[in-house]
């Protein structure tokens, strides 16, 4: 069966340090991975995807992610935490034969302290 | 642009009555999906239409519930009688084909059975 799993419902850093967000899918095909992120009381929005074209995706506000085969994971990545990203973040695939239907994970909330 | 449109934003009822959730695709948009938010269960697709022809319902928690697309620009998802365990956010999401999955989502309705 295809599934995603984050690992962690809640993650919390201080403000400048690194972000890890995990995100882990199974498949028997080949996937298209998303990460979309959930401010509050709004509908979710695209930070970045892969659609089988470079390994390492670069996203909106200096996000990234990277595509390990291997591993079967899809880790969200930022350098530096600022405040602005307090938000919910869920992992997501999508199968070529399946229309654009979405898998999404659970979801992990993250917390910035200042 | 204008985005996917959802109403109303917030419904609060009483248990037993009819819920009506209307949703405004993006224009140019081909899919279009219902999902469901809670804290128990996270996002659940509930149903999704293709050219306005339902494709897949199984997420459809039971015949309480319904969905329709009479033309690409309009859908509604009908809950009739309304139980308190159906108290959730509902979202409406569009894509096009070939987009592999980047849907677009509209802010949510938030609706209250009491």
């Amino acid at each position: 069966a295809q599934s995603v799993t984050q690992l962690g419902s809640h993650v919390s850093v201080s403000e400048g340090a690194l972000v890890l967000l995990r995100c882990n899918y199974s498949s028997s095909v080949p996937p298209y991975l998303f990460w979309y992120v959930q401010y509050p009381n709004q509908g979710l929005q695209l930070l970045l995807k892969y659609t089988s074209a470079a390994t390492l995706v670069k996203g909106i506000n200096g996000f990234e992610a990277e595509f390990k085969k291997s591993e079967t994971s899809f880790h969200l990545t930022k350098p530096s935490a600022h405040m602005s990203d307090a938000a919910e973040y869920f992992c997501a695939v999508s199968f070529s034969n399946q229309g654009g239907k979405l898998i999404f994970g659970q979801g992990t909330e993250l917390s910035v302290k200042p | 642009d204008a985005g996917v449109i959802q109403s109303p934003r917030h419904e609060v009822t009483e248990m037993g009555q009819e819920v009506t959730l209307r949703c405004k695709p993006i224009s140019g948009h081909d899919y279009l999906f219902w999902y469901r938010q809670t804290m128990m269960r996270g996002l659940e697709l509930l149903i999704y239409f293709n050219n306005n022809v339902p494709i897949d319902d199984s997420g459809m928690p039971e015949d309480r519930f319904s969905a329709k697309m009479p033309n690409a620009s309009f859908s509604t998802l009908k809950i009739q009688p309304s139980e308190p365990r159906d108290s959730a956010v509902y979202f409406c999401a569009s894509s096009r084909s070939g987009s592999t999955g980047e849907l677009f989502f509209g802010e949510g309705s938030r609706l209250t059975v009491l």
